[in-house]
């Protein structure tokens, strides 16, 4: 099993739809967890940290779920432009690995 | 405002050559780290530094090597180069226990 799981998608979805990604992580140890986009052959990039409170930035709320060992992102009213991958990651404190990445979402908003 | 800091941008080396992909941070983050990035595979970790002078075998460390004699820089050598080292190369860095910044990428093909 991997220890960071998402489903690969993609995703397409017209402009302005409500859009829901999940991520199990399999280490009930891991410590912080973070969303990040990838556009297409770029760099991955911050998008939020999820905290266990769960915690919104505009059109994306993240939530943690630690009993079942999952994240989501939730993105509200979709633009052409967030169009990409994300990643979900895990951080797992002492680990050789420490941070730990999914494959990635991918996701297409459609005009 | 450079941040991390990759070159080559592209690469296309022959079976058995061997070169460096260079990797510079202007943070001062302590933690220095390298993954490829291959279709379906997300992103693996092939080696890391805490600091200068300490350095540690990620996931897939065969046919690299690493070294962090200053807190800046963090090259990878890939010594004898295979086809399978065909793929996308990003450097990242952060403070520990942080979220990651990540270089543009190299983007190798060996033939």
């Amino acid at each position: 099993r991997k220890e960071v799981e998402q489903d690969p998608g993609p995703f397409n979805v017209p402009e302005g739809a409500t859009v829901a990604f999940n991520c199990t992580y399999s280490n009930s140890a891991s410590q912080s967890f973070f969303w990040y986009r990838q556009d297409c052959r770029k760099e991955p990039k911050l998008l939020m940290s999820v905290y266990s409170s769960g915690n919104e930035d505009g059109r994306f709320t993240a939530q943690l779920n630690r009993a079942s060992q999952y994240i989501s992102l939730l993105i509200r009213d979709s633009k052409l432009s967030d169009s990409a991958t994300y990643l979900c990651v895990v951080f797992l404190s002492g680990s050789a690995r420490q941070l730990t990445f999914g494959s990635g979402t991918q996701l297409t908003v459609l005009p | 405002n450079a941040g991390v800091t990759q070159t080559p941008k592209f690469q296309v080396l022959k079976t058995g050559q061997s070169m460096t992909l260079q990797c510079a941070q202007d943070m001062n983050h302590e933690y220095m780290s390298w993954y490829r990035q291959d279709p379906g595979m997300g992103l693996r970790l092939i080696h890391y530094s805490v600091g200068a002078g300490i350095t540690d075998q990620g996931e897939v460390p065969n046919g690299y090597n690493v070294s962090r004699s200053t807190t800046e820089d963090f090259p990878l050598r890939l010594l004898s180069a295979a086809p399978s080292q065909t793929s996308v190369y990003f450097c990242a860095s952060r403070k520990l226990n942080a979220e990651a910044f990540f270089g543009q990428g190299t983007r190798l093909t060996v033939v």
